[in-house]
């Protein structure tokens, strides 16, 4: 069974790019989470898509955008890359009809550096 | 204000003692959960254990325990007989409200297993 995968695992990238992160969810799953974890600090959430919508959505500003597709797999744009976007993106599944325990399940992350 | 609040940036312990990661929240919901996360230096975070807002036992997984004052607002994590590959970040999550949302993290901990 397999897990999160996410890919790319290493991205570097200059200011002002735009970049595409990509997640499948652990089998069985339809909801992705996605988060940013700079350097020294925990992960914020960016937002939540279930049934190919945004559910949630955290302090983030509108360059991050994100998709997910009928096979319940997401993307992650963020567009006009500035330098504080160098961060590890973690990509987490979980199943919509869980309560306030629903264990999320993480991916290995994609390492974003913007030059 | 901060959600979640933890304490000890960095902790040393001697191998097979037991040692308590600080963990404080924050909220107005009555139903939230609190969760512990381990990140080794891969980068991918694991789920270590989980405790409800209205669960009246504190939660055990295996050397896991967690040690939940609800008035304090508090959610400690106790690992029995640390071992060396215990060394990680450690970090508290909560959610809040009664649906699957994102979590909200805390800084972490960095703990370290010494021989």
């Amino acid at each position: 069974d397999a897990g999160v995968t996410q890919s790319p695992t290493h991205l570097i990238k200059t200011r002002g790019q735009q970049v595409t992160l990509r997640c499948s969810p652990k089998s069985g799953h339809d909801t992705v989470s996605w988060y940013q974890q700079a350097l020294g600090q925990g992960p914020q959430f960016i937002f939540q898509y279930y049934e190919e919508e945004e559910r949630q959505r955290g302090n983030f500003p509108d360059r991050f955008s994100g998709h997910q597709f009928p096979n319940y797999s997401s993307e992650l744009n963020v567009n006009a890359l500035l330098l504080g976007d160098s961060a590890l993106y973690l990509c987490a599944s979980s199943s919509g009809t869980g309560g306030p325990y629903n264990e999320q399940f993480f991916g290995p992350g994609t390492r974003l550096t913007v030059l | 204000a901060q959600k979640i609040t933890q304490t000890q940036p960095g902790m040393f312990v001697q191998e097979k003692e037991a040692v308590t990661l600080d963990c404080t929240y924050d909220t107005s919901d009555q139903s939230y959960g609190l969760f512990w996360y381990k990140q080794p230096s891969s980068g991918e975070m694991i789920f270590l254990i989980y405790q409800g807002s209205y669960d009246e036992q504190n939660a055990t997984e295996g050397r896991y325990s967690l040690n939940f004052q609800k008035a304090r607002k508090s959610a400690n994590l106790v690992i029995s007989a640390s071992q060396l590959g215990d060394s990680a970040m450690y970090f508290c999550a909560m959610r809040e409200g009664g649906g699957a949302d994102g979590l909200t993290f805390g800084k972490g901990t960095h703990l370290i297993i010494q021989p």
